[in-house]
């Protein structure tokens, strides 16, 4: 069965202490998995998509990296505003044509000044 | 940019009444999806929509949700007869085309659902 799990569950840090998020994953073939940012009572906001182990992508404070079982969301001296819930999803290559996306259920980061 | 919206952002509504989930996904996206996320749980697939028909459904989405798009905009979900359990956050989403790569969902804001 595909399923994504996210640890920690929830992470408090201090402006400006960089850490790390991670997603572990078990799926039949991956075609993508998505780091998405959800602010409370909001709907999830696209922060990136990552295809094949080995790649990373980066925006700002955020940088993502993928290998074959896991991936890290890399948060560089965060700031207050980085605060929110941090969910990671998957999409499986043999999951049907219509890319569904399997979610976990997301890290909650408070950063505090 | 262009986003997806979705109203009402809140509904309240009484135990065995129909309700109807609307959403305007981006004009040139041609999947429609729509998950639910229940208060502290994680966000689930509910139904995908392609070319007029479902393409695929999970075990949630039994004979008491449908999906519609009426016309060339709109995008519903509607439940005939809502339970204390369908209370939620009901998502909306959408990509322009299901190819060979993996293509980025993007959400609308969502609307809460409280059935009493």
């Amino acid at each position: 069965e595909d399923q994504v799990t996210q640890s920690p569950e929830a992470l408090r840090l201090q402006e400006g202490e960089s850490s790390s998020l991670n997603c572990s994953y078990t799926v039949s073939g991956l075609r993508g998995l998505f780091w998405y940012r959800q602010d409370p009572g909001k709907g999830p906001e696209f922060l990136f998509t990552l295809y094949s182990a080995g790649e990373e992508k980066e925006k700002e404070r955020l940088k993502a990296t993928l290998t074959k079982k896991e991936s890290f969301l890399h948060i560089t001296a965060p700031k207050p505003e980085d605060s929110a819930t941090y969910l990671c999803a998957v999409q499986a290559a043999l999951g049907g044509a219509t890319n569904k996306l399997i979610f976990g259920t997301g890290t909650l980061l408070a950063v505090q000044p | 940019e262009p986003e997806v919206t979705q109203t009402p952002s809140h509904q309240v509504t009484q135990m065995g009444q129909e309700v109807i989930l609307r959403c305007v996904p981006i004009s040139n996206h041609l999947y429609f999806y729509w998950y639910r996320q229940i208060l502290g749980q994680k966000v689930e697939f509910l139904v995908s929509f392609y070319n007029n028909e479902i393409s695929e459904k999970s075990e949630i989405f039994d004979d008491q949700f449908s999906v519609e798009r009426p016309d060339g905009s709109n995008f519903t979900l509607k439940i005939r007869s809502t339970k204390l359990e369908d209370s939620a956050m009901y998502f909306c989403a959408s990509i322009p085309w299901s190819g060979g790569n993996a293509d980025t969902q993007y959400f609308g804001p969502g609307t809460r659902l409280t059935v009493l």
